[in-house]
């Protein structure tokens, strides 16, 4: 069964400081893994994407996310948070072959609060 | 190029009430899906719809719900008659091309929904 795991549901830094949101997955199948993002009363919004190219994806606002298939992770960094970085993030896998129409299974979500 | 819009944004019903969600694709993208996060759960899949075909309903949660995109434009989720558990939030999203490695799926703001 395929299935994604957000290790941590909340996660505290101080801003300027780095981030690292992390995140496993399962899948029986090459996935295509995603982040997005939520803001307060806003809709999801897409970070960046792996699709079997490069290894390492570099998505908006400084995020970047490392595939490492040894290790069947995909988490999430960025060098310095913002105050602005402060939302709930989830780690996204999406389907395909054998079928499978590209529908997406959510992590559970990781809420990141940036202190002053 | 407007996004995926949806509407509307929040809506309180009685238990017992009916409630429709409207959801308009980006223009072009046959591919639209439903998903919902109801309190303290994951986001989960709902149902596809390809053009105006249900190409995928597994995750309707009971014949309370009823999903249309009559002509393959908008879609509409009715909920009738709404329960308790009902109450979440409410995303569209939609993407061009089906099954794609790497096809990018936007998001709309969600439909909040309150049921009392």
């Amino acid at each position: 069964a395929q299935s994604v795991t957000q290790l941590d549901s909340h996660v505290s830094v101080s801003e300027g400081t780095p981030v690292l949101l992390r995140c496993n997955y399962s899948s029986s199948y090459s996935p295509s893994l995603f982040w997005y993002v939520q803001h307060p009363n806003k809709g999801l919004q897409l970070l960046l994407k792996y699709t079997s190219a490069a290894t390492l994806v570099k998505g908006i606002n400084g995020f970047e996310a490392e595939f490492k298939k040894s290790e069947t992770s995909f988490h999430l960094t960025k060098p310095s948070a913002h105050m602005s970085d402060a939302a709930e993030y989830f780690c996204v896998v999406s389907l395909y072959g054998s079928g499978n129409t590209g529908k997406l299974i959510f992590g559970q979500g990781t809420t990141l609060q940036v202190k002053p | 190029e407007a996004g995926v819009t949806q509407f509307p944004s929040h809506s309180v019903i009685e238990k017992g009430q009916t409630v429709t969600l409207r959801c308009d694709p980006i223009s072009g993208h046959d591919n639209l899906y439903w998903y919902r996060r109801v309190m303290g759960k994951e986001i989960k899949f709902l149902l596809h719809f390809v053009k105006e075909s249900k190409q995928d309903e597994s995750g309707m949660p009971n014949n309370r719900f009823l999903a249309e995109r009559t002509g393959g434009t908008y879609s509409t989720l009715k909920v009738q008659p709404a329960e308790l558990e009902d109450s979440g939030v409410y995303f569209c999203a939609s993407s061009q091309e089906e099954g794609a490695p790497g096809n990018t799926i936007y998001f709309g703001e969600g439909s909040w929904l309150t049921v009392v």
